[in-house]
């Protein structure tokens, strides 16, 4: 069965940086969730979509923004980057319309180094 | 205080063994309740959902819910080195999920 899939799977930056990860949730899936995981931390949430349009907003910083696009895919832009931004970026996906009911599939993370 | 708590262990059980992980949460809200498992520098996993009181098993787990006391437990029976892993409880409302820290679980041969 088809996953969430998200790239790059690892990237690597310099401060005050640029970076763009992406997120292909499964299909027919309308609802993508981002989340920051640092070293032996549990997951914290960023930010969520649902049919495109943002849906809840969590400790996202302000350097930070995020989209999803007509074909459901989502992109979470970090600008400024700061080493402490070196973490695990997981994308999720849910269905909340029709039968889904809510379960978050993860993908694999995106791991951003900031150096 | 934390919307969800987990003892983020680490927990170390020989192989065979019931184990048992617990979370707590302050939200009477939440109306999800979820157990992810999570082996290194891998994504979350779903293990097992549920939304009301009571049992729910799969195969070797079990998850429980208590609304009243906001408590929620996996259970593993029969426990296998291929269980060792971080487990993290995760409870939501419509469109949040808040993790636990995550309980790192380690099962010896």
């Amino acid at each position: 069965a088809a996953g969430v899939i998200q790239s790059p799977r690892h990237l690597i930056k310099e401060k005050r940086e640029t970076a763009t990860l992406k997120c292909y949730p499964i299909p027919r899936h309308d609802t993508v969730y981002w989340y920051q995981q640092g070293p032996g931390q549990d997951p914290q949430f960023l930010i969520s979509f649902y049919e495109k349009m943002q849906s809840d907003k969590g400790s996202i910083p302000d350097r930070f923004s995020a989209q999803q696009f007509s074909d459901y895919h989502s992109e979470l832009n970090m600008s400024s980057l700061e080493l402490g931004d070196s973490a695990l970026y997981f994308c999720a996906s849910s269905s909340l319309t029709g039968q889904g009911t809510g379960e978050l599939f993860f993908g694999e993370g995106s791991r951003l180094t900031v150096l | 205080q934390k919307e969800v708590e987990q003892d983020p262990g680490p927990l170390s059980v020989p192989e065979g063994a019931i184990v048992s992980l617990n979370c707590t949460y302050s939200n009477s809200a939440f109306q999800y309740f979820m157990w992810y498992r999570q082996y290194s520098r891998k994504g979350p996993e779903l293990l097992m959902y549920t939304y009301s009181s009571g049992n729910k098993e799969d195969g070797r787990f079990t998850a429980q819910v208590d609304k009243s006391s906001k408590y929620i437990s996996l259970f593993i029976r029969d426990s296998q080195p291929s269980d060792s892993a971080t487990y993290l409880c995760a409870i939501g409302g419509a469109q949040k999920l808040v993790f636990g820290q995550g309980t790192r679980l380690t099962i010896n041969p």
